[in-house]
């Protein structure tokens, strides 16, 4: 069975404020994808990262994904109110003709102002 | 584009009961997944559906089925609810779900609980 662990569980962090959140396995994955969900709302994709020790950035986020494709991290520079949510992340292998996704528990981020 | 649709949103039921909820796709898309997302679970794939055909399952019991017609709408069947059935099923659709170039949209979820 593959797992995918999420670490910190929970965040509660002040405006301005650097974080990282880390998503470990023991499992390879062809690709990890990194989604944000808000209340109420569905996981929404963020980034797919595919190649070990790629890096992705989108404007104050980083995404890393570990050179054995096992790992991957998510680093927020300077975080903002509209950063909180839940964060995922899932790792993707092909199943049956498809690609089957398993997610982590999700890391619930609250920034404060 | 519009997005992916669930309905309903909210529902309440007791325990015995049988429940169906519905997901229509984005247009043009031929995946469709389910997943049940409790706080202790997290988000646990239920099964996915491409061309009116199962094209893999999760490990949930029986009690759990799912259809998809020809449409590509989709509707997820849980029979003889238990209280630990209580969770947002989320339903997510792609184009055909064959790499990560695909992307899956999810919709807002139904919100399922079983008294």
């Amino acid at each position: 069975t593959q797992l995918l662990e999420q670490s910190p569980q929970f965040l509660s962090i002040q405006e301005g404020e650097n974080l990282t959140v880390y998503c470990n396995s023991s499992s390879v994955f062809s690709s990890l994808q990194w989604y944000r969900q808000e209340p109420g709302e569905g996981p929404v994709l963020l980034v797919t990262v595919v190649t070990g020790g790629e890096v992705k950035k989108l404007k104050r986020l980083t995404f890393q994904f570990g050179d054995a494709r096992k790992d991957s991290s998510l680093h927020i520079t300077a975080a903002q109110p509209g950063d909180t949510g839940l964060y995922l992340c899932a790792g993707e292998t092909p199943q049956g003709g498809s690609e089957k996704l398993v997610f982590g528990k999700g890391t619930k981020l609250t920034v404060n102002p | 584009k519009a997005g992916v649709t669930q309905t309903p949103r909210y529902l309440i039921k007791t325990r015995g009961q049988q429940v169906t909820l519905s997901c229509s796709p984005i247009s043009g898309h031929r995946s469709v997944s389910w997943y049940q997302q409790t706080p202790g679970q997290g988000l646990q794939f239920l099964f996915e559906y491409f061309s009116e055909t199962q094209r893999n399952k999760g490990n949930f019991p029986g009690r759990f089925s799912g259809r998809q017609f020809s449409n590509s709408r989709s509707e997820m069947n849980v029979s003889t609810l238990e209280l630990g059935d209580s969770a947002l099923y989320l339903c997510a659709s792609s184009l055909e779900r064959t790499g990560y170039t695909d992307t899956q949209y999810f919709g807002p979820g139904t919100r399922l609980t079983v008294l």
